[in-house]
Formats: C-alpha cells, structure tokens, sequence
C-alpha cells in the first residue's frame, strides 16, 4: 500500500523555523519526485513546490510566496522528503501535505501554526 | 487570488448533472494536458477524482468525467449523490514547471 506520513508541524513565532518530514512507503521513492502542497484553515489548496529524483539532478521549483524561504530536500535512503521552512510569516498558517507526482496519494497532512 | 479561477459553489439535486468550470490561461490549462480535479471532504486529505484532463483513477466512479476546451477544464458528475457534497479544486501544470490550484468549488447536493 502507498503511504505518506508527515510529521513536524507544530507552533513556532513569527520569524521562526521549522523542517517538516514526509515518510514515504509503497512505491519506489528514489525514482519519484515529490511535491509539498498547503491549505490555510478555510481556504483552498496552495502549491508550495516540489524536488525531483536524483535521476533528475534533485531539481527543486517554488511557489512565488515561499522561494527564498523555504528549501525542500530529500533522503533517499531512508524514503523521506524535508521542507524546511525559514523566515516564517503568519500567512504561512496552514496544514501542510506532501504528495507525489500525479498527486494520487496524499499524507494525513502536519498543521503549522505561525503565531506569536 | 488563486491562478485558476473556479465558481465559487454550484448545487445540484439527487441523480441530477453539474458541471465545474476551471478558466485559466494558456500558460497552464491552455498549454498542458495536465489537468487535475480534487475531491476534499471536511477534514480530510484531498482525493484525486481526475487526472490528465479526462482520465479516472482506479476505483473513481464513472459518474465523474472530465474535459477541457482552450483555456478551460470541466468537471462533470452525473447521477449526483449525497456523498459526492464536498470541495473540489482543479490544478495545472504550468509553463514556469510549477502547479497551480483553482481557489476550489464547494458542490451542495440538495
């Protein structure tokens, strides 16, 4: 069975940091790229960027409201994708899913909550 | 403001059709034939309902069905049901190798 698992959420204060864990299962994950997606409570789904496999150089692509911010990684060994998030704002308030391409299968999601 | 805009709710009576409009640009829905459409019921993670446009996932009903004309996608569920009241978002692939979501569409079943 194909599984996500995130972990990592929790409060941090504003201008703080935080490194959420997606734990993947399933399905050949080195070869995958993975995507991270957000949802503030009460609004719609946001794309917050992705990190291809090694395949494809590890390749990393961000939305225009997190480059600069945020740093997504991965370890293949141990079938796990990071978003690292820095410089954190308020507006970043969301749960976080990670997700793989073709976005079939999602995690449970990890909620982040940037409050002071 | 969400790149792909969607009607923000549409309803429908039991066994009648809807339909859920997805407009963007030619940077995303126009130029890709990588369409998404998401189901999410409170609470919970979405569920992909449709891929590529027009394609069903394993285990999809065929109640569902997709489609696009220029720069926009649609999704149609016939037969309506109880269950199928939820959020649906559409995404895209776009020109800059990034994704992008409709601001969503909540569907009352009444």
């Amino acid at each position: 069975e194909v599984q996500l698992v995130e972990s990592g959420g929790g409060l941090v204060q504003p201008g703080g940091s935080l490194k959420l864990s997606c734990a993947a299962s399933g399905f050949t994950f080195s070869g995958s790229a993975m995507h991270w997606v957000r949802q503030a409570s009460g609004k719609g789904l946001e794309w917050v960027g992705r990190i291809r496999s090694k395949a494809n150089s590890y390749a990393t692509a961000y939305a225009a409201s997190v480059k600069g911010r945020f740093t997504i990684s991965r370890d293949d060994s141990k079938n796990t994708a990071y978003l690292q998030m820095n410089s954190l704002k308020t507006e970043d308030t969301a749960v976080y899913y990670c997700t793989r391409p073709g976005m079939d299968v999602w995690g449970q999601g990890t909620t982040v909550t940037v409050s002071s | 403001q969400s790149a792909l805009t969607q009607p923000a709710s549409v309803s429908g009576s039991p066994g009648q059709s809807i339909t859920i409009s997805c407009t963007g640009t030619s940077s995303d829905v126009g130029g890709y034939n990588y369409v998404s459409w998401y189901q999410q019921h409170p609470g919970k993670a979405p569920k992909l309902m449709i891929y590529d446009v027009s394609n069903r996932p394993s285990g999809v009903s065929n109640r569902f069905s997709g489609s696009k004309s220029g720069n926009t996608a649609s999704l149609t569920i016939s037969g309506l049901q109880a269950e199928d009241e939820a959020d649906y978002y559409c995404s895209s692939y776009t020109s800059s190798s990034s994704f992008e979501f409709g601001g969503g569409t909540k569907l009352t079943v009444l």
